[in-house]
């Protein structure tokens, strides 16, 4: 599979592969972190989310990965299927408050 | 379970014109949130709504109100339409602090 930060705007894989997209986030205060799944002509849809005191958590073919060290956020894809292809973001929460930000989000295209 | 309704779906306005944009949950959320989407720009968050009574700034609130008319409803206005504001403009609700949110469809805006 391929890494890619969220500079790149693109990922391209070849289906079966694993994918891994990363995200850096700023706000050392944030605490509660998601991961979302665009696609074409369509509102965000949830992947998995991961809390600060946790390092992993695995949903189903996704596992999210979180490094509050160098406060970084990856997500794989196992066995990266066509359907899989979409735009993904990030999104962060600082503790308490309400307020939701994403990142600026890469696009995943799987070849055939 | 209709989840998060935006209305309208398109809308074209001329410069200057008022509209507002309607956005209804029916999830008993508290937190609500307005995003805009411009291409290569991922989600920009306009105005939120941490509860009901409650509405704070986000990223890119200028040109933009909001008014929380109840638990429900969370409308976004544009007083004065400006060509800078064709977006696709998506509504999302949570429950709370530390819980995923959900979005709407999105309206798609062009001011001509």
């Amino acid at each position: 599979g391929e890494s890619v930060g969220l500079h790149l705007p693109t990922l391209s894989v070849q289906e079966g592969d694993n994918s891994i997209i990363n995200c850096a986030y700023s706000n050392s205060a944030s605490d509660y972190f998601i991961w979302y799944k665009q696609e074409s002509g369509k509102g965000p849809q949830f992947i998995i989310d991961i809390r600060s005191n946790m390092d992993k958590r695995q949903g189903q073919r996704v596992t999210v990965l979180l490094n509050k060290t160098v406060k970084h956020l990856s997500l794989q894809i196992a066995a990266t299927q066509p359907g899989d292809s979409a735009v993904y973001f990030c999104a962060e929460i600082p503790g308490a408050n309400s307020k939701l930000t994403f990142g600026k989000g890469i696009t995943l295209s799987v070849r055939p | 379970n209709a989840g998060v309704t935006q209305t309208p779906k398109f809308q074209v306005l001329k410069t200057g014109q008022s509209m507002t944009l309607q956005c209804a949950q029916d999830m008993n959320h508290n937190s609500m949130y307005w995003y805009r989407q411009d291409p290569g720009m991922g989600l920009r968050l306009i105005y939120y709504s941490a509860s009901e009574g409650t509405t704070d700034k986000g990223e890119v609130p200028n040109g933009y109100n909001v008014s929380r008319l109840n638990k429900r409803e969370f409308s976004l206005r544009l007083e004065s339409a400006a060509p800078s504001q064709t977006s696709v403009y998506f509504c999302a609700s949570r429950i709370g602090v530390n819980t995923e949110a959900f979005f709407g469809q999105g309206t798609r805006l062009t001011v001509v």
